[in-house]
């Protein structure tokens, strides 16, 4: 298995513009989660998702933050607009409904 | 709610020398634990999970760390450190007994520096 694919690895973008950042799952996999790493916070859970639909998302910063699952093997982190400080790894990790999360390489954004 | 604390941002041991990184942990329901190490720009891979079987826990890379209900602790250890120990680890709590059902709380992580 590949493991858990994120896209795009990195990502510099303008402030304002809008960013998708995209995930691929284990393939079986009934669980998806979006963290969020900085220094200042460290690793933060944004949203996740069982069975494609999402089940928490108290951890969403704003409202310019939205994620989608339209299917089993895809997700969506979406930012619109940008802002500076929206500046950080974001990882995407999927979970068999075992005590385990399997996390992609990340996405790193930086926001100009 | 469940929270995580780990003693010491950085941690800063001689190539051959014991490991210890520590972590306690707050949950209001029987907790799994888990440890997870991050080398620059890579993901988070798991090293270990305490899932309420047997306390002490054995993981990859010659790691393990004991589950202690009495001091809400799950420290992490290596008896001889090599140099491509080398990275960030991070300590993480599960509510809800299933690491995948609720999501991980993180604690903010401490830094391996192994010297030569």
């Amino acid at each position: 298995d590949a493991g858990v694919i994120q896209s795009p690895r990195h990502e510099v973008t303008e402030m304002g513009q809008e960013v998708t950042l995209r995930c691929k799952p284990i393939s079986g996999h009934d669980y998806l989660f979006w963290y969020r790493q900085t220094m200042m916070r460290g690793l933060e859970l944004l949203i996740y998702f069982n069975n494609n639909v999402p089940i928490d998302d108290s951890g969403m910063p704003e409202d310019r933050f939205s994620a989608k699952m339209p299917n089993a093997s895809f997700s969506t982190l979406k930012i619109q607009p940008s802002e500076p400080r929206d500046s950080a790894v974001y990882f995407c990790a999927s979970s068999p409904d075992t005590a385990e999360a399997f996390f992609g390489q990340g996405t790193r954004l930086t926001v100009v | 709610a469940q929270s995580v604390t780990q003693l010491g941002s950085h941690v800063s041991v001689s190539e051959g020398a014991l490991v210890l990184l520590r972590c306690n942990y707050s949950s209001s329901v029987p907790p799994y634990l888990f440890w997870y190490v991050q080398y620059p720009n890579q993901g988070l891979q798991l090293l270990l999970k305490y899932t309420s079987a047997a306390t002490l826990v054995k993981g990859i890379n010659g790691f393990e760390a004991e589950f202690k209900k009495s001091e809400t602790s799950f420290h992490l250890t290596k008896p001889s450190a090599h140099m491509r120990d080398a990275a960030e680890y991070f300590c993480a709590v599960s509510g809800l007994g299933r690491g995948g059902a609720d999501g991980l709380t993180f604690g903010k992580g401490t830094h391996l520096i192994i010297q030569p």
